[in-house]
């Protein structure tokens, strides 16, 4: 199982560019989300999808747009990059475990972005 | 903001000894859930214990948790050098929600050999 895939793993943008993260899982899963990792500050959520045809933001939405193109994927878009979006951005997709409730991410390798 | 916070920022111990990692947090919790990162990969779900339970194991795992005091420990018994990673807390705000879970700044762990 190849569980969730990101693309690309890394690349640079010059401040202005725009570009989309793709993310897909195979593991039918009905929620999707999208984080970022910066040092000394852990992972934020950016924006998440509790299922299809539907998108949510997190804790830091603002310069991010999400499709939630089918059950599958899960596209992130940095319209205008700017250095402050420099990150490593990980794509995650979760089921809800039937005994405890409990909401349990699995997460691709990531995707090292850097904005000059 | 971050509601989940790991102590220590950073351990260094040698191999086979105990490391134990603690985490807190401020809101009420469904669940607390730990995970392992090695250095350049993604997440990896190690360990759930659920708001009603105080201690679960799996393997060399071991996890606490005290609602009252709001704090959570991680234990990893006889370590080995392929423990070495950064390890996360994350609270799960439950209620069937899949609004994705908020994690702590982690502990960087250090296996010693």
């Amino acid at each position: 199982n190849a569980g969730v895939t990101q693309t690309p793993k890394f690349q640079v943008l010059k401040t202005g560019q725009s570009m989309t993260l793709q993310c897909a899982q195979d593991m039918n899963h009905n929620s999707m989300y999208w984080y970022r990792q910066d040092p000394g500050m852990g992972l934020r959520l950016i924006y998440y999808s509790a299922s299809e045809g539907t998108t949510d933001k997190g804790e830091v939405p603002n310069g991010y747009n999400v499709s939630r193109l089918n059950k599958r994927e899960f596209s992130l878009r940095l319209e205008s990059a700017a250095p402050s979006q420099t990150s490593v951005y990980f794509c995650a997709s979760s089921e809800i475990r039937r005994l405890s409730g409990a909401n349990v991410l699995t997460f691709g390798a990531g995707s090292r972005l850097t904005v000059l | 903001s971050q509601q989940g916070e790991e102590d220590p920022q950073a351990l260094s111990i040698q191999e086979g000894e105990n490391a134990t990692m603690n985490c807190s947090y401020k809101t009420s919790i469904n669940n607390l859930q730990w995970y392992r990162q090695n250095s350049g990969r993604g997440l990896v779900h190690l360990i759930l214990i659920r708001s009603n339970e105080r201690e679960k194991h799996s393997g060399r795992l071991r996890v606490t948790l005290d609602t009252s005091k709001k704090s959570s420990s991680l234990l990893i018994t006889a370590s080995r050098a392929a423990d070495t990673a950064s390890y996360f807390c994350a609270r799960g705000h439950g209620g069937g929600g899949a609004d994705g879970l908020t994690f702590g700044k982690g502990t960087h762990l250090i296996i010693q050999p």
